[in-house]
């Protein structure tokens, strides 16, 4: 059964730093990988998607890397923003297994002015 | 092109009341997955529906039961409702079962 680990749960950091957030699981047959923000009590914002044959992705400020062997990912914020707070989630869809996504618990993350 | 859509927004229910939640997909997909969300959680794959047929399910109990309709749409339903069941439900619709899932804006549901 796939597994999908976020850390840190939490993160607070002052306007203008680079901040990294991280993904594992522990099944290495996924198809894609992706990461999602999500605003209080709202829906979700696909940010990035990563197929499983690609090593990283890039969107603005945003960075995913992937590396499927290690079973981890990352997602790279440069120059954060308070307008960046929020919770943001990876997933993962299996090979060979539709599209259902298995999710991790989230990073939270609030960045200060 | 509309995306997807939720309703209601928000409902509270009482412990052992049923309730129904409804789903309207993108434009051109056919399949549409379910998903909870507890506060503070990931979401968690409940089921999914492709052309009116359960594809698929999570590890959730009978007493959540799914519907899809010939235009696409779908509703969720939980019967005999748990304080536990309060959670955030996300519906996700994709052209088929291999491509990307989008997400609406979810409903809130309140067991007391």
């Amino acid at each position: 059964k796939q597994e999908v680990t976020q850390i840190p749960a939490a993160l607070s950091v002052p306007e203008g730093e680079n901040l990294v957030l991280n993904c594992s699981f522990t099944d290495s047959a996924i198809y894609n990988l992706q990461w999602f923000r999500q605003d209080p009590g709202k829906g979700l914002t696909s940010l990035l998607l990563i197929q499983s044959s690609q090593r990283e992705q890039t969107s603005g400020r945003l960075n995913a890397s992937l590396d499927k062997s290690s079973g981890r990912s990352t997602l790279y914020i440069a120059a954060s923003q308070p307008g960046d707070s929020a919770t943001y989630l990876c997933a993962v869809r299996p090979a060979n297994a539709g599209n259902m996504l298995t999710f991790g618990g989230g990073t939270r993350l609030m960045v200060k002015p | 092109e509309t995306g997807v859509t939720q309703s209601p927004t928000h409902l509270i229910k009482t412990r052992g009341q049923q309730v129904t939640l409804r789903c309207s997909s993108q434009s051109g997909h056919n399949t549409v997955s379910w998903y909870q969300q507890a506060l503070g959680q990931g979401p968690q794959f409940i089921f999914q529906y492709y052309r009116e047929e359960e594809n698929g399910r999570g590890n959730f109990p009978p007493r959540f039961s799914g519907l899809q309709f010939p235009n696409y749409s779908s509703e969720l339903n939980v019967n005999a409702l748990e304080l536990d069941d309060s959670a955030l439900y996300l519906c996700a619709s994709s052209v088929g079962t291999e491509y990307e899932q989008y997400f609406g804006p979810g409903t809130r549901l309140t067991v007391t």
